[in-house]
Parts: structure tokens; sequence; C-alpha cells
């Protein structure tokens, strides 16, 4: 699996968009980045993922860099309730579901 | 659907006693596995199965026990039951064969004194 880097907190505005990074310079060319949340006390919620084009959901859109090394997680419009830690992995397609989160990013919107 | 349920939400235990984490899921998925998150860290695999009748340990499997009969259960079972094992404890199942993308129950909250 890829590792990958994320800050370890971030604020954002309500209303605004949220942008939160990963860095992934270790991830092979059959290595998807995945983007998990996990609000307080429930459990993670997939978010999207992608290979190497951009991505685009009800929920997100992620970037990812031509050279793959680092991706961006856009939360367009952030509100209270998008207040959580954010895990950013990698996976191989098959990977057999065996996530690895890390610290992930813990982040706050505020009114 | 009601998605990934678990039972019970909160249970204390004694140091010793065996019980079972109850997880299932209306959606028939494939895949169904069990994390387990300690305060301040990320989920940890425990075990997990990619159909009825298969099952397969993950990063930390020992102290537990678990089997799949049909597709929409998984429990979880607590052999004899110790202080370690004090967690925050995540059912989640899968309908692509990849597992990657899973969808989470809203855990159950374990207490071993």
């Amino acid at each position: 699996d890829a590792k990958t880097t994320q800050p370890p907190s971030m604020d954002c505005a309500e209303g605004r968009a949220a942008n939160l990074p990963c860095n992934h310079s270790t991830i092979s060319g059959n290595e998807y980045v995945y983007w998990y949340r996990q609000i307080h006390s429930q459990g993670p919620q997939y978010i999207i993922h992608g290979l190497k084009n951009n991505e685009t959901n009800e929920m997100a859109s992620l970037i990812i860099t031509e050279d793959r090394k680092s991706s961006t997680l856009i939360l367009p419009h952030a509100t209270l309730r998008d207040t959580a830690v954010y895990y950013c992995i990698g996976l191989i397609y098959n990977q057999g579901g065996k996530l690895i989160f890390g610290q992930g990013t813990e982040l706050s919107v505020k009114p | 659907n009601a998605g990934v349920t678990q039972t019970p939400k909160f249970q204390v235990l004694k140091t010793g006693q065996s019980m079972t984490l109850q997880c299932a899921q209306d959606m028939n998925h494939e895949y169904m596995s069990w994390y387990r998150q300690d305060p301040g860290m990320g989920l940890r695999l425990i075990h997990y199965s990619v159909g009825a009748g298969i099952t397969d340990q993950g990063e930390v499997p020992n102290g537990y026990n678990v089997s799949r009969s049909t597709t929409e259960d998984f429990p979880l079972r607590l052999l004899s039951a110790a202080p370690s094992q004090t967690s925050v404890y995540f059912c989640a199942s899968s309908l692509t064969t990849g597992g990657n993308e899973q969808y989470f129950g809203p855990g159950t909250r374990l207490t071993v004194t």
C-alpha cells in the first residue's frame, strides 16, 4: 500500500470550499486513491476514489496530479456536518477490502 | 434498506467472559469485515469474509473468532475477554469483490474490566 501523508488538522469557514491535501509519492501505477471520513463516534463513510482522472460525485471532487504523487479532496460548500476526520488511502482495486487507516486530517468547519 | 446494523451499541464485560457482537446487512453484499478502533488511532482489520462460508484473518485476529453462515450475518466472537480488547468495534460490508468501497455500521463500544 502507498504511504500517504496528510496534515493533522485544518479549519474551514462554513459555506466555503474545503480543500484537503494528500501526498502519496510512493503510489504504484495500479493503486487507486480512496477517501473516507469519520464523523465523531460514527463509522467511517466512503466518499470517493480515483486512479488518475479527476472524479466528482454528489459528495465531493477528487483532483489527482498528473504525476499521481498527490491529490486534493474538495468539499465545494462545507457545512458544519462536514466536520470529521478525513482519510486518504492508497489501494489496489481488488485489495480485498483491507483498508489501512492512517491518522487522517481533522477538518473543523466553523460558522 | 437498514444498511449495516450492529448490536449491542454498548457492552461491559468482565475479564474472561465471552460474548458475540452481531453484525447484519440487508444490501446483499458479499464482502464483510470487522475492525477495531482504539482511542486516537485508526481502524485495524480483525477478520473479513468474501462470501458465505469463507473467512480470513486481518491485521489483529488474536482473541476473536468469526463465521459466515449466511450472506447477511457476520458475528464476531470474543472467546475470553481481556482489558486489551476494550475498543470500539465496527462492522463493514461491500458490494464489490474488491471490497474497497465499504459501508460501515454504527459501532459497538466494548469495555472489559
